[in-house]
């Protein structure tokens, strides 16, 4: 299908444990991001990448890595998860341009026990 | 650094009644603005943007945004709220500098329109 899609949509892990979250879109978007969303937070953005092999660090990088490969996808890793990455996780793509929107997938809650 | 304001974490409104959200923003240089809309346990859907020419921007649902440059700010309205209208709404400003291609977003406002 078209468009950006996120999995898992839930997941639950241990502290510690290293957990990837994926993110692929299919319009060739050069942008793509990861942001949180947090309660009194609004969303904050992890890691952004203006084309494949292309990636910086946002407002709260630590603990997280990400990797791009192919232009289509863009997956997060938590090397070892902590409570406080306890959060929704939203992927994001845009087109090149400061005028352009961005297309949010669908998100990932993510609980860290 | 480009930063938004949304000044209120909440808005109500009855149905069939105007509806304002705020948000201003600060930005170096030409600003490029956009509301996106979230409604529960969904990702943010764009709702309109404001790059540059006339100050009333339209967009999807009936909202219109009204950009104003002496009071840096641009406001998100609709003349008659649905009860379907209740959700989390964001201000977002993109960056034109060396870190162009990604946004910063306000807080974001909980909109109620209630029946």
């Amino acid at each position: 299908d078209a468009g950006i899609t996120q999995s898992p949509r839930y997941k639950i892990t241990e502290t510690g444990r290293q957990v990837t979250l994926m993110c692929h879109q299919t319009w060739s978007h050069s942008y793509m991001f990861w942001y949180r969303q947090d309660l009194g937070h609004g969303l904050r953005l992890i890691y952004y990448s203006a084309a494949a092999d292309i990636t910086d660090k946002g407002e709260v990088p630590d603990g997280y890595v990400v990797s791009r490969s192919k232009t289509e996808n863009f997956p997060l890793t938590l090397e070892s998860a902590t409570r406080s990455q306890t959060s929704v996780y939203f992927c994001a793509s845009s087109q090149q341009g400061v005028n352009t929107e961005a297309f949010f997938g669908q998100g990932t809650r993510l609980t860290v026990v | 650094a480009q930063s938004v304001a949304q000044p209120e974490d909440q808005v109500n409104v009855a149905e069939g009644n105007p509806l304002t959200v705020k948000c201003t923003y600060s930005v170096s240089g030409n600003p490029y603005l956009f509301w996106y809309v979230q409604y529960p346990n969904r990702g943010l859907q764009f709702l309109l943007k404001y790059i540059t020419g006339d100050n009333l921007v339209k967009g999807s649902y009936g909202f219109e945004a009204e950009f104003n440059k002496s009071q840096t700010s641009f406001h998100l309205k609709k003349p008659s709220a649905l009860v379907s209208d209740s959700a989390l709404y964001f201000c977002a400003v993109r960056d034109i500098g060396t870190n162009a291609g990604k946004s910063t977003f306000g807080d974001g406002t909980t909109l109620t329109v209630k029946p």
